[in-house]
This record gives structure tokens, C-alpha cells and sequence, in this order.
């Protein structure tokens, strides 16, 4: 069965450091990965997604992850961070069920809080 | 981007009460649209997939007659805790996509709070 891991519960950054929030899957078949942001009392919003192709994503927001299959990863990054990225980061994976249907699987998430 | 809604955003209600939680797609139409549960600290759980105009596939353990979900029209979900009780209390996300395929964004709502005292 798929499952994710974030490795990473809080993520406390100061203001234009880098940063990599981690992102582990499990998964014996080939998989959709997602990253989603939820701001304050919002919902999830799409960062970026990996469907196929180049294993470099870029989203908005100047986020980027990459995708390592042999290390079954999805890891999360930006170069410098600022004050208005501080918010939850959710990784989730695709499922097929035995039906033939799609869900998301999520993460616990990553609280990443970004100081001046 | 495409914009979903949710409503109410917060709801308070006695035990034994049921909730009416309304989940609409202000300019797309949803062919799909799913129901999540999220506990404090915890990731989003997947409770049902609705498509339009048939019955929703509920997810293990979760119970279909306690929670309704209708979906009669491409732009409105609806997800009723019936007999509502303390341990229901949760944060309630709905999605909406084009089609069931994750190939196609899901757009998530902001989420409803529900606290039965």
C-alpha cells in the first residue's frame, strides 16, 4: 500500500535561508506526487506536481522538488525563503484502488515557519 | 484559479444534531468531488469520492449512514453528519476536479470546523 512520510513535523527557517522540507513515499507501483501549501485558515493550495518526465518540478512560488526514485523521495525546496512563505507544506502520492479509482494519499505535514 | 467553496466555515452544534456542510465550485464544473476529514496534527483523510449524479464510494470505516453526501449537481457537494457526537468534531475539506483522474488538479476548499459539545 502507498504511504507518505514527512520526515519533518516543524521546520523553523530564518527570513531568505534555503530550505528543504523531506518527503518519503512507499509505493510498488508508479506513482503522482504532489506537494500542497495550506496558509492560515485556508485551503490546500497546489504547489507543484509530478506526473512523468523531467524529475525536477518547479511550482509557483519559486519552489522546486525533485524526484529520486531510488530513494523513493520528493523532496521540497527553495533557495531563500521569505516571512509570507511561513505555512503547513502537505506531500501526498496517488493511490489506485483495486476498483480502479484514485485518491490522494497525504502526509502528516510540515509546519514551516519562517523567521525575520 | 479555479475556486472552491465551503460553507459555513465554522459550526457549533448540540450532540444529536445533525450538520449540513456545503462544498460548491464557483466557476468550474466537478465531475468528482472528494470529502476529507483532518485532525489537529494530523494529515487529511480521505472519508468519500462523490460523482455527480451517482452514490458516493465511501472509505473503509467510514460510515455511510452517518455521514451523507449527495452531490446532485457539477458545482455542489453536500456533507451531512447525521446525530452529530463530541468525537466528530473535526476540521471537514472538500475537493473538486474536472475528472477523477489526478492528472487533473484537485482545488480544495478552506475547509469547514465542526465542534459538537
Amino acid at each position: 500500500a502507498q504511504s507518505v512520510t514527512q520526515l519533518d513535523s516543524q521546520v523553523p527557517v530564518f527570513e531568505e535561508a534555503p530550505v528543504e522540507l523531506r518527503c518519503n513515499y512507499s509505493s510498488s507501483v508508479s506513482v503522482y506526487l504532489f506537494w500542497y501549501v495550506q496558509y492560515p485558515n485556508q485551503g490546500l493550495q497546489l504547489l507543484l506536481k509530478y506526473l512523468s518526465g523531467s524529475t525536477l518540478v518547479k511550482g509557483i512560488n519559486g519552489f522546486e522538488a525533485e524526484f529520486n526514485k531510488s530513494q523513493t523521495s520528493f523532496h521540497l525546496r527553495k533557495p531563500s525563503v521569505h516571512i509570507s512563505d511561513t505555512a503547513e507544506y502537505f506531500c501526498a502520492v496517488n493511490l489506485i484502488t483495486q476498483g480502479g479509482s484514485e485518491k490522494l494519499v497525504f502526509g502528516k505535514g510540515t509546519k514551516l515557519t519562517v523567521n525575520p | 484559479g479555479a475556486v472552491v467553496s465551503q460553507h459555513p466555515s465554522r459550526v457549533i452544534c448540540k450532540s444529536g444534531t445533525s450538520v449540513k456542510i456545503e462544498c460548491r465550485s464557483l466557476d468550474f464544473q466537478a465531475t468528482t468531488m472528494f470529502w476529507y476529514r483532518q485532525f489537529p496534527k494530523q494529515s487529511l483523510m480521505l472519508m468519500a469520492t462523490s460523482n455527480e449524479g451517482s452514490k458516493a464510494t465511501y472509505e473503509q470505516g467510514v460510515e455511510k449512514d452517518k455521514f451523507l453526501i449527495n452531490h446532485a449537481s457539477l458545482t455542489l457537494s453536500t456533507l451531512t453528519v447525521t446525530s452529530a457526537h463530541p468525537e466528530d468534531s473535526s476540521f471537514y475539506i472538500c475537493s473538486a476536479s474536472t475528472s477523477g483522474s489526478f492528472v487533473e488538479t484537485q482545488y480544495f476548499g478552506p475547509g469547514t470546523r465542526l465542534l459538537v459539545l
